[in-house]
């Protein structure tokens, strides 16, 4: 079975920290995701990664950043935290080999910015 | 932009009955669609995958249907069962890696 770790399921930090969620999946995929859920407005993309060193912006990437040092490692960086980034934070993973691979999650990580 | 919508939010079944969750998108240019399955507090599980070429997948009690040309979805589970209480996401693939989600239907099975 596909295996996606996030490092904490629950944070609580305090605004202009600069906060670090960790993801590691051990399957060898080339891709990696990290979204935000917010009750209302549903799972909506910040960044993806496909492949080392590589990254994309998705629909929401201000206030954020990433990082994809090895394969099976991919940080989300939170330069200076505000109150607006409370939020569930998902990772994902999926192989690169054609349109029809389907994404694995993690386990969420649950942020409070205070 | 594509729009995933899901209709009810929320809906609740006696045990034994079959549920049948709707999905709908505005872009028929997909490559595929997801369901998944999220508990409280919890990830997204996958539960089944139909590629864009395709009219139905089945994996034991569910069976999701594929009109891509009416731009609709839809998740059957048989006989529903306490267990199967949870939130139902789908989602489509378009463009470079991009998966659009709906909001979910929130499903509770009552014993």
């Amino acid at each position: 079975d596909v295996k996606v770790t996030q490092s904490s399921r629950y944070l609580v930090k305090r605004t202009g920290e600069k906060v670090f969620l960790e993801c590691v999946q051990d399957m060898d995929h080339e891709n990696m995701f990290w979204y935000r859920q917010d009750p209302g407005l549903g799972l909506r993309l910040i960044y993806f990664s496909y492949d080392v060193k590589m990254k994309e912006k998705g629909d929401i990437p201000e206030g954020y950043s990433v990082s994809r040092e090895k394969k099976e490692r991919f940080s989300l960086i939170l330069e200076s935290a505000s109150t607006n980034q409370t939020s569930m934070y998902l990772c994902a993973s999926s192989f690169h080999r054609g349109p029809n691979q389907p994404q694995h999650f993690g386990d969420g990580t649950r942020l409070s910015i205070l | 932009k594509q729009e995933v919508t899901q209709i009810p939010a929320a809906l609740s079944v006696p045990e034994g009955e079959n549920l049948v969750l709707n999905c709908s998108f505005t872009d028929s240019a997909i490559y595929n669609l997801q369901w998944f399955r999220q508990d409280p507090g919890k990830g997204l599980t996958s539960l089944l995958l139909i590629q864009s070429s395709q009219r139905e997948q089945t994996s034991g009690r569910l069976n999701a249907s594929l009109d891509k040309s009416s731009g609709r979805s839809t998740l059957y589970i048989a006989a529903s069962q306490p267990g199967d209480s949870a939130t139902y996401l789908c989602a489509v693939r378009y463009g470079n890696n991009r998966l659009a989600f709906g909001k979910g239907n929130q499903v509770v099975v009552i014993p």
